[in-house]
């Protein structure tokens, strides 16, 4: 059973460019969260998704960030116009629909650098 | 809101020591969970060990044990016999039940095990 899967995990972009991180499940999980990890810090949420639809994205930036979950395919997050602050690792999770304990599971990261 | 807090930056210790990673949390809901993760050098998320507060025995996997004490809302990880694979950012989080399973997490603290 393959886990979340993360693409690309390195990725860099020179400012005003747009960034494109994708996420796919682990298999027969439904919920997506991703995650941004700036240098020396904990992550922080940014968004939770279900298929088609944003649950919860209380933590992303009100500007140039975006996510969504088709029903195919996998979950992407967005960056448009990059800027150097936008460098960091993003982590997305999944969780399946029935109660799993509440646990989810990360994938590897995808790490951003802005030149 | 929920808060997460590791007063700990860093610790150090010998290989086969046991060493304790605080961290402490605040709250106003009754039923919640709590997770320690893992970032060794890879910088994988991996989860170590999860609580559920309504639970009062302390959760245990292998070498890793945590000490809940949900009136001090206190939860601190116990590695016993330390390895060198040990050598990680270890992350405590919160989640409380009736959420998005988005997770608050502390700052961290980096932990070294020498040889």
């Amino acid at each position: 059973n393959a886990g979340v899967m993360q693409n690309p995990r390195h990725l860099v972009r020179r400012r005003g460019q747009e960034a494109r991180l994708r996420c796919s499940p682990m298999k027969g999980h439904s919920h997506v969260y991703w995650y941004r990890q700036l240098p020396e810090e904990g992550l922080k949420f940014m968004v939770y998704l279900q298929k088609e639809n944003i649950i919860d994205e209380s933590g992303m930036p009100k500007e140039r960030f975006s996510a969504e979950f088709p029903k195919e395919g996998p979950s992407i997050l967005r960056i448009q116009q990059v800027v150097r602050g936008d460098s960091a690792a993003y982590f997305c999770a999944s969780s399946p629909q029935s109660d799993s304990g509440n646990t989810i599971y990360f994938g590897e990261g995808s790490w951003l650098t802005v030149v | 809101a929920q808060t997460v807090t590791q007063s700990q930056p860093e610790m150090s210790v010998q290989e086969a020591e046991t060493v304790t990673l605080s961290c402490t949390y605040d709250t106003s809901e009754s039923n919640y969970y709590l997770f320690w993760y893992k970032q060794p050098p890879s910088r994988q998320m991996i989860l170590v060990i999860r609580q559920e507060a309504y639970k009062q025995q302390n959760a245990t996997e292998n070498r890793f044990s945590v000490n809940f004490q949900k009136a001090a809302k206190s939860f601190s990880l116990k590695i016993s016999d330390s390895q060198l694979g040990d050598t990680a950012m270890y992350f405590c989080a919160f989640t409380y039940s009736q959420g998005a399973q988005k997770l608050v997490f502390g700052q961290g603290t980096r932990l070294t095990i020498n040889p």
